[in-house]
C-alpha cells in the first residue's frame, strides 16, 4: 500500500497570508490526526478526524482548523499566519480512531516571513 | 490532561553499546505507548509500541518496558550502531477514551560513534 503522502513538501508565506495543507491517508485507514512539530516544542497535537468528524482537538487557536472529505483525505488550514507557526506539519493516518497504530506523512515545512 | 516527560534530551553511546530512554506519563488511563524514531528530514517511523496489558515487548535489538505502577516506560536497544542514531519519541495514549490523542515526549537525540 501506498503510505501517507501530503502536499506541499514545502510553502513559504508571509505574516498575515493563510495557508492550506493536504494530507491523504493510506488506502483503507478512515482516521487522521495533524500534528506540528517544532524544535522547541516537540510535536504537538492539532486536531484529529475520523468519517468526517473532528473527534479530538489540542490547544491551538481558532486560527487552525481542519476537515476531512469522505475518501479520508484531510486539509488543514491556518489563516492569519504569524511568524510562529513555521514549523513542520505532519498528519498521521490509523486505520480506526481508537488508539490504532498511527503511520506518519512525510510532512509540510512552513516557513512564515 | 497527560502529560509524559521524556529522558534523557542526548544520548551519545559507542557502537555495540546498549542505549535506554526513559518516559514518564501522567495518566493512569492510557494504555498504548509507542516508540518513533525520526530521522533527520524523515517522517517519524513507528518502531515499536506496547499496550498496558504487557509488561515487556522485544524486536530484535529493540525492546521496550512498561511499568504500569510507576507511570513509566522504557526504550532498550542493544548493539547499537551507527543507523540507529536518529531523534526518538516516546507518546502515550488512551486507547479508546474519548480524548485519545497520542500525546508525545519531547524527544531523545541519540548519537552511536563508530
Amino acid at each position: 500500500k501506498a503510505g501517507v503522502t501530503q502536499t506541499p513538501r514545502y510553502l513559504i508565506k508571509t505574516r498575515g497570508q493563510q495557508v492550506t495543507l493536504s494530507c491523504s491517508p493510506i488506502s483503507g485507514h478512515r482516521s487522521v490526526s495533524w500534528y506540528q512539530q517544532t524544535p522547541g516544542q516537540g510535536l504537538q497535537f492539532l486536531f484529529e478526524y475520523f468519517s468526517e468528524t473532528q473527534r479530538n482537538k489540542g490547544n491551538f487557536p481558532g486560527r487552525f482548523s481542519g476537515r476531512q472529505f469522505s475518501n479520508s483525505r484531510s486539509e488543514m488550514n491556518v489563516s492569519t499566519l504569524e511568524l510562529g507557526d513555521s514549523a513542520l506539519y505532519l498528519c498521521a493516518s490509523s486505520l480506526r480512531s481508537d488508539g490504532e497504530t498511527q503511520y506518519f506523512g512525510p510532512g509540510t515545512r512552513l516557513l512564515v516571513l | 490532561g497527560e502529560n509524559v516527560e521524556q529522558h534523557p534530551s542526548t544520548l551519545s553511546v559507542q557502537e555495540g553499546d546498549s542505549a535506554v530512554i526513559k518516559c514518564t506519563y501522567s495518566d493512569s488511563a492510557s494504555n498504548y505507548f509507542p516508540w518513533y524514531k525520526q530521522e533527520l528530514g524523515k517522517r517519524p517511523q513507528l518502531i515499536i509500541d506496547i499496550r498496558s496489558n504487557v509488561g515487556e515487548k522485544k524486536d530484535q535489538r529493540i525492546a521496550v518496558t512498561l511499568n504500569k505502577t510507576a507511570k513509566h516506560f522504557s526504550l532498550h536497544i542493544t548493539e547499537t550502531q551507527p543507523e540507529d542514531s536518529a531523534v526518538y519519541f516516546c507518546a502515550a495514549r488512551n486507547y479508546g477514551g474519548s480524548q485519545g490523542n497520542l500525546i508525545f515526549g519531547k524527544g531523545t537525540k541519540l548519537s552511536v560513534k563508530p
